[in-house]
């Protein structure tokens, strides 16, 4: 167990509709990441936060949106749903940000839009 | 720049050798390696740092060749336990994420 809490586990919904998956942090850490990971692909970055702040952002859709929140949680938005968007999405912490933290993965959300 | 690892499949005995490379066309500043099994979540691993620095479990050894911007992770005498997907996730200075290979899938067999 990382320490790192996502809800739901799962979720299934329609195409067109709207999703919000939601992250709690390892105690203590700061910096909050969200990835993407389709079938038998690899880990894609979506978006960093680090204490309420965005930190970095990767190829992330503009259906899609995140925040970091002042108890530090993290909620990802999804809009206008695609088939496409079925997919692993995982939540990471760690303490700071930069190439020296290593990253807590949470156990996923795994969306199935039909 | 997606780095590019090899071999994409390994297929190892109990308490044979295996090396996974990471490669990237783009200087480093760090790299990362992570173990995921199927159904579960990406475990780290280690992380090494341009400069030599680097952090990690004690058991997994792995190196960084900041010239070639490559990473190499050595497990040795495998374990049942090794089987699973190594991800290595790369990061260019000032960019500040990690930017994860398709992965290298890693069966150990009795």
């Amino acid at each position: 167990d990382s320490g790192v809490t996502q809800t739901p586990k799962h979720l299934i919904t329609a195409t067109g509709q709207r999703v919000t998956l939601r992250c709690s942090p390892r105690s203590g850490d700061l910096s909050v990441y969200w990835y993407q990971q389709s079938l038998d692909q690899g880990l894609q970055f979506l978006i960093q936060y680090y204490n309420g702040e965005e930190r970095a952002k990767g190829n992330i859709l503009e259906r899609f949106s995140a925040q970091q929140f002042p108890d530090l949680h993290s909620e990802l938005n999804l809009s206008s749903l695609e088939l496409g968007d079925s997919a692993l999405y995982f939540c990471a912490s760690s303490v700071g940000w930069g190439g020296y933290n290593e990253q807590f993965f949470g156990p996923g959300t795994r969306l199935t839009v039909l | 720049q997606q780095p590019v690892q090899s071999p994409q499949a390994v297929i190892l005995r109990e308490g044979e050798d295996a090396v996974i490379n990471c490669s990237s066309s783009k200087a480093l500043y760090s790299v990362h390696w992570y173990r995921q099994k199927h159904g579960e979540a990406p475990v780290f691993l280690m992380i090494l740092l341009k400069g030599g620095e680097q952090k990690g479990h004690e058991k997994i050894s792995a190196s960084f060749n900041e010239k070639k911007q490559q990473s190499s992770l050595y497990l040795t005498a495998s374990q049942l336990s090794y089987s699973g997907t190594y991800f290595c996730g790369t990061e260019e200075p000032g960019f500040q994420k990690l930017v994860f290979g398709t992965g290298t899938r890693l069966l150990v067999s009795p």
